[in-house]
């Protein structure tokens, strides 16, 4: 069974640019999140998915971050414009809706806003 | 409110040496799960174990063992005679019961094994 896959992988851009992140989660996962990991810290949830409707973005900057999951599976995440302190890797993780709660993780896409 | 801490920013220990990985955690929820992953130098999140609320049970996985206890509310994990291999940021989680729920994680203690 194939992974999440997430790209790309590392990604540099100048603050004020935008940048989006793309996500393929398991093959009839439901449920999928994002998640940003930011140096030294765990993972914080940025918007989870369930299907193609938004379970939760209440962690999600709105103002410059947005996300869609367009036909349940695919989503992607963009930043515009980008801060300096947005750099941090950006984690997709998917799960079937079921009551074991275990997530599958992508590798992230770690960005760097100089 | 739910939260996790991981008190322990870093461990270092000499190859064969055991160490526990500290966690504890805050919810007002009466049913819930606890996880632990590893996330190793290459960056992804290696799933380790899940543990629900009703299971107080030790679990033991070859070098890998945990200790949940629900009166001081601490999931601790053990890794007996460590190795080298055994060098990343390991992190504790919670989560709701209801599926499909985020997890809430520490902020990781990174373990450095040294030969």
């Amino acid at each position: 069974e194939a992974g999440v896959a997430q790209s790309p992988r590392y990604k540099i851009i100048e603050k004020r640019q935008s940048v989006a992140f793309w996500c393929n989660p398991i093959s009839g996962h439901a449920t999928l999140y994002w998640y940003q990991q930011i140096l030294g810290q765990g993972p914080k949830l940025l918007i989870q998915f369930q299907n193609n409707g938004v379970v939760d973005d209440s962690q999600l900057p709105k103002d410059r971050f947005s996300a869609e999951r367009l036909k349940g599976v695919d989503s992607t995440l963009k930043i515009q414009p980008a801060k300096l302190e947005d750099s941090a890797v950006y984690l997709c993780a998917s799960s079937l809706l079921r009551n074991d709660n275990e997530q599958f993780f992508g590798p992230g896409t770690r960005l760097t806003v100089l | 409110a739910q939260k996790v801490t991981q008190a322990q920013t870093e461990i270092s220990v000499v190859e064969k040496e055991d160490v526990t990985l500290d966690c504890v955690y805050e919810t007002r929820d009466t049913t819930y799960y606890l996880f632990w992953y590893k996330q190793p130098p290459s960056g992804e999140l290696v799933f380790l174990i899940r543990r629900n609320s009703f299971d107080e049970q030790n679990e033991i996985s070859g070098r890998y063992s945990w200790n949940f206890q629900k009166s001081t509310s601490s999931f601790n994990f053990t890794i007996t005679a460590s190795q080298v291999v055994d060098s990343a940021v390991y992190f504790c989680a919670l989560s709701g019961w209801q599926a499909g729920t985020a997890l809430i994680f520490g902020k990781g203690t990174t373990l450095s094994v040294s030969s």
